[in-house]
């Protein structure tokens, strides 16, 4: 079935710094891919999404664009801010199943002043 | 903002006890999911519901475990005789379409420790 790995954490960086948290993935076709967030104690949020091949998605100033010939979706911001501490999950359908969400093992950020 | 809600927020039982994880998903949803997070582990898919029916799910979701939407809103999760290692985060998540095209909702899970 469909899968993503991603990049092993903890990532620490300083304010303002720039961030990348690699994502590739295994899948039978094209399906959509996801990042999702979760801040301190609280349940997962979708950052961002896209929908097919050579689609970038962003929000908060967090983009991933979708690329099939490295099979890649590696999210990005270009200044952190302390408030973006928070793990954040690759993940893509499973196969043809509904409903089914992979997850990569997420990547912890710490965002120091 | 609608959101998902799940109590209890955290729940200390002891082995071969029965547990029941209740969730409120968002009232104009119609897919319902279970997932579950053991600790500095991966999330993982448990179970799917649509229509009042298992729609699809995990080998993680054997015969111990059963879901029931038991009225209009709520959506349960229960574990018959719980072990060690389902001590974990349970997330409730619903979503308006089918995941491949819309996104899953979560609430802020329940936390299940077994003594």
């Amino acid at each position: 079935g469909n899968s993503v790995t991603q990049m092993e954490g903890p990532v620490t960086l300083s304010e303002e710094a720039f961030l990348t948290i690699n994502c590739t993935y295994t899948a039978t076709g094209y399906p959509s891919l996801f990042w999702y967030v979760q801040y301190p104690g609280e349940g997962l949020q979708l950052l961002l999404k896209a929908t097919k091949a050579d689609d970038k998605g962003s929000n908060k100033g967090f983009e991933a664009t979708y690329r099939k010939e490295t099979t890649s979706f590696h999210l990005e911001k270009g200044s952190v801010q302390v408030s973006d501490s928070a793990v954040y999950f690759c993940a893509l359908p499973r196969g043809s199943t509904l409903g089914r969400l992979y997850f990569g093992r997420g990547t912890q950020l710490t965002v120091w002043p | 903002e609608p959101e998902v809600t799940q109590t209890p927020s955290h729940q200390v039982t002891q082995m071969g006890q029965e547990v029941i994880l209740r969730c409120v998903p968002i009232s104009n949803h119609l897919y319902f999911y279970w997932y579950r997070q053991i600790l500095g582990q991966k999330v993982e898919f448990l179970v799917s519901f649509y229509n009042n029916e298992i729609s699809e799910k995990s080998e993680i979701f054997d015969d111990q475990f059963s879901v029931e939407r038991p009225d209009g809103s709520n959506f349960t999760l229960k574990i018959r005789s719980t072990k060690l290692e389902d001590s974990a985060m349970y997330f409730c998540a619903s979503s308006e379409e089918i995941v491949a095209i819309g996104e899953l909702f979560f609430g802020e899970g329940s936390r299940l420790t077994v003594l």
